[in-house]
């Protein structure tokens, strides 16, 4: 399969620790984002890279967060300090970035983190 | 925050019947895409109209864009049981990020 994937998919954790999640997008993408939905809500922007440099980043992401992409391949999000308001899905997306606009992002399965 | 809606929020139609989902947005866009995501998993891409389009089409599905109104349409002819699933439109406008709405939720009865 040669999709985003996205590891782990579920991940329960106590309030206070640190979680680290990964995403592995599709090779030849350079462009690749991270999000986050809520129960019944649609995903919201957390950050974007482009190649290795990180390029935009949400209000979202509050100082807990910090996201990296080394050498343009894959990318971890860690959440430090977790809350229960971190309980979420977290998605990753990547596209091929061959536009100067948004192109079509292709979604991984999502990791669902639980701050118990 | 989301910066749009989407109507209806719920919609439950019989197999067979089409289905048509509204969007609305607030800002200028250089596209907008439409979603699929099966319960509690990822979203799969279903469609993208360029803001300089005006009706795409896709198989079963139809999109339209109506700049002028900030909306668009996503209609899903023939629907099957398969089709249920929460739809989300979500747009680019100026900056790669997408901006989602807050979904439709499609239940198709056999």
């Amino acid at each position: 399969d040669t999709g985003v994937s996205q590891n782990p998919r579920h991940k329960i954790t106590k309030r206070g620790q640190n979680v680290t999640f990964r995403c592995d997008p599709i090779s030849e993408h350079n462009r690749l984002y991270w999000y986050r939905q809520t129960l019944g809500q649609g995903p919201e922007f957390l950050t974007y890279f482009q190649n290795e440099a990180q390029l935009e980043k949400s209000r979202l992401l509050s100082d807990r967060f910090s996201a990296e992409r080394p050498k343009g391949s894959f990318s971890t999000l860690e959440i430090q300090r977790t809350e229960q308001g971190d309980s979420a899905m977290y998605l990753c997306a990547s596209s091929l970035g061959d536009r100067t606009s948004t192109d079509t992002q292709y979604f991984g399965p999502g990791t669902r983190l639980t701050v118990l | 925050s989301q910066q749009g809606e989407e109507d209806p929020q719920a919609l439950s139609i019989q197999e067979g019947e089409n289905a048509t989902m509204n969007c609305s947005y607030k800002t200028s866009i250089n596209n907008l895409q439409w979603y699929r995501q099966n319960s509690g998993r990822g979203l799969v891409h279903l469609i993208l109209i360029r803001s300089n389009e005006r009706e795409k089409h896709s198989g079963r599905l139809r999109v339209t864009l109506d700049t002028s109104k900030k909306s668009s349409s996503l209609l899903i002819t023939a629907s099957r049981a398969a089709d249920t699933a929460s739809y989300f439109c979500a747009w680019g406008a100026g900056s790669y990020q997408l901006t989602f709405g807050k979904g439709t939720k499609l239940s198709v009865i056999p």
